[in-house]
């Protein structure tokens, strides 16, 4: 089965500071995407930045950057530039694409808390 | 114009009785799905519908019957309910046709907390 481990539970930056977030996942699958989502205190989740396991190109959204590193197996999330709307809940994700019995279902990691210090 | 939409946002009921969460996409994906959110803001996968078809359905209690009438809306039945139901449930929807293979996001509506008393 297809684990996904953030490591920290919580995290603090100072504005306008860079911080990474951590997360490690477990698969046997070579076909694969990683998401990061927000979850701000309104609980809303909002898709931050996506990832495809072939591609080797790390993705890259305005400030938000992830280091994918697929032979470790590690995924983590770069914010640049921390701002006060950054502050939230992020979770790490993985999903298979759509087919077979998982059909595509996102696997979370615990989520880090993100703070962030004006 | 909302993309995901959830009704109620928020449900607070007694122990015992049987309740119903609305869900309606309007992004013309074909795939939707029910998470739970815990008490410590763990999220787990519960159904997914493709095509109003039953694709998983992750060792949930038989209290919670889904039902897609459309593939526009998947909505959440739980029937006696229970103390330990009470949390946030988020409806989500992607788009997964064209030989199985979408670009994999998952869209969530606003969520729906359910206290149970």
């Amino acid at each position: 089965a297809q684990t996904v481990t953030q490591s920290q539970p919580e995290m603090s930056v100072q504005e306008a500071e860079t911080v990474t977030l951590s997360c490690t996942y477990d698969t046997s699958e070579s076909d694969y995407y990683l998401f990061w989502y927000k979850q701000p205190p309104s609980r809303q989740m909002i898709l931050v930045i996506r990832q495809e396991a072939y591609k080797q190109q790390n993705a890259t959204e305005n400030r938000f950057s992830v280091n994918f590193q697929k032979a470790a197996k590690s995924f983590s999330l770069k914010i640049s530039d921390s701002q006060l709307g950054d502050a939230a809940m992020y979770f790490c994700a993985y999903r298979v694409p759509a087919g077979g019995t998982s059909y595509g279902k996102l696997t979370f990691g615990q989520g880090t808390i993100l703070t962030v210090h004006p | 114009d909302t993309a995901v939409s959830q009704t109620p946002k928020y449900l607070v009921t007694q122990m015992g009785n049987d309740k119903s969460i609305k869900c309606e996409q309007n992004l013309g994906h074909d795939t939707m799905y029910w998470y739970k959110q815990d008490s410590k803001k763990f999220l787990k996968i519960m159904f997914s519908y493709n095509n109003k078809e039953l694709i998983i359905n992750e060792t949930v209690p038989n209290r919670f019957s889904p039902k897609s009438p459309d593939k526009a809306h998947l909505n959440l039945h739980i029937n006696s309910l229970e103390l330990g139901d009470s949390a946030v449930y988020f409806c989500a929807s992607s788009q997964d046709g064209g030989g199985g293979k979408g670009h994999g996001e998952q869209f969530f509506g606003p969520g729906t907390r359910l206290t149970v008393l």
